[in-house]
């Protein structure tokens, strides 16, 4: 079974441009979560996708957002960028229930400039 | 609030000895339990999980982990280390939510 996959797997910005990234879950997986890296606050989670609907929800500002189609994809736009929203964005995916495992991908590593 | 605390940044040891890197979490009922795995650039890679039932859980590349639930903890151990083991090592919760609470990483360092 192939793994979460990410796109693109490096980007880089400039401030007050927005950005779109993309996650693709393991086959069969109907749940996408979103998390953020970075070297001072270390991962924080975004939010939770599952069925195209919003499950769940971290604590940032409304300029992050995300969407789930109906093939359970997944993306993330972050609006206005900031120098600080440069950071490593993971993708997870896992089954239906909510503690199941949750599997990553590699990542998509914004700069902003 | 869910906390996850991994009280060691950076741990040094040489290839062929033992490790075991701490984990503390905080969270009223029994959480779900896990350790991740991250090389540099890498995405994160699962190692072992704990839902219920034995303490003691087995995981790839060696590695196993004891819940404890009287110390509130969750610690990984490695009897030999080989020196691709050096990464990050991430704990990590969930509890009624999906959502992954992260301990801050302890970097491991492999000396030859």
């Amino acid at each position: 079974k192939a793994g979460v996959t990410q796109t693109p797997r490096y980007l880089i910005k400039t401030r007050g441009q927005q950005v779109t990234l993309s996650c693709s879950p393991i086959s069969g997986h109907r749940s996408v979560s979103w998390y953020q890296q970075t070297p001072g606050q270390g991962l924080q989670f975004l939010f939770e996708y599952f069925s195209e609907t919003q499950r769940n929800k971290g604590n940032f500002p409304g300029r992050f957002s995300g969407r789930q189609f109906s093939n359970s994809r997944s993306e993330m736009n972050v609006s206005t960028l900031e120098l600080g929203d440069s950071a490593l964005y993971l993708c997870a995916s896992s089954g239906e229930q909510v503690q199941e495992t949750q599997y990553f991908g590699p990542g998509t590593r914004l700069l902003v400039l | 609030a869910q906390s996850v605390t991994q009280p060691d940044i950076h741990i040094t040891v040489s290839e062929g000895a033992s490790l075991e890197l701490r984990c503390n979490y905080s969270y009223g009922a029994t959480p779900y339990l896990f350790w991740y795995v991250q090389s540099p650039g890498q995405g994160l890679q699962l190692l072992l999980k704990y839902f219920s039932g034995d303490t003691l859980v087995q995981g790839i590349k060696g590695f196993e982990a004891e819940f404890k639930r009287s110390q509130s903890s969750f610690n990984l151990r490695k009897p030999s280390v080989h020196w691709s083991d050096a990464a990050e090592y991430f704990c990590a919760q969930t509890g009624t939510a999906s959502k992954l609470t992260f301990g801050t990483g302890t970097r491991l360092q492999v000396t030859l």
